[in-house]
């Protein structure tokens, strides 16, 4: 019963570096959605995607982008990497309709040096 | 669209002690409210929701919450906490139907000391 997966757990970027962070879900869901967390602010709505396909930008979309071509997978890229990216990332998904709770990942650590 | 206030961003307490974390919220529609808790270095677990029908909603480990629409919050309480109560809590909104966007307080810590 694996929920939300997430990978890596942890990563140190280069400023100007690129990676994918990775969110798979096992549970059919088909709403997926991408959080940054900074200490004292909660979550942050980066992305959400509400199937596969159909992506919008939430919140703080700035210096992101994500595609959702299967309903299991919302990869959230970081093209350019920037100090102001540290944070930690977490993916989440809900069924939708009368399924409204979001479960949610381990998270991802990043720190851009 | 909606905001969340969380007005306490350190609550410290003895251990068997009640504790009152307090959430009040702002939204133009008809809202759904949760509480989640992060744990040390872990993701988000939901403790409880509010999404229709009686105000007072109990969720794992012993909480509850009151939901009160003239007041706009939602406050979580817990009549005797424990030391592994210590975590970081968060409240949430979202507007009924749509993408169930949430949006989040900025978190309130809950230690508990012996």
């Amino acid at each position: 019963n694996a929920g939300v997966t997430q990978t890596p757990k942890f990563r140190i970027l280069k400023i100007g570096q690129s990676m994918t962070l990775q969110c798979a879900q096992d549970m059919n869901h088909n709403y997926m959605y991408w959080y940054r967390q900074d200490p004292g602010m909660g979550l942050k709505l980066i992305y959400y995607s509400v199937g596969a396909g159909i992506t919008d930008k939430g919140e703080v979309p700035n210096g992101y982008n994500v595609s959702r071509s299967t309903t299991e997978d919302f990869p959230l890229r970081l093209e350019l990497a920037a100090p102001s990216q540290t944070s930690v990332y977490f993916c989440a998904s809900t069924k939708g309709g009368r399924e409204v709770i979001q479960y949610f990942g381990a998270g991802t650590r990043l720190s851009v040096l | 669209a909606q905001s969340v206030t969380q007005l306490d961003s350190q609550v410290p307490v003895f251990e068997e002690a009640p504790v009152e974390l307090r959430c009040n919220y702002s939204s133009s529609v008809s809202v759904y409210l949760f509480w989640y808790v992060q744990y040390p270095n872990q993701g988000l677990q939901l403790l409880l929701k509010y999404l229709s029908g009686s105000t007072l909603v109990k969720g794992i480990n012993g909480f509850e919450a009151e939901f009160n629409k003239s007041q706009t919050s939602f406050h979580l309480r817990k009549p005797s906490v424990h030391i592994s109560d210590t975590a970081e809590y968060f409240c949430a909104v979202s507007g009924k139907g749509g993408s169930e966007k949430l949006v989040f307080g900025k978190g309130t810590k809950l230690t508990v000391n012996p």
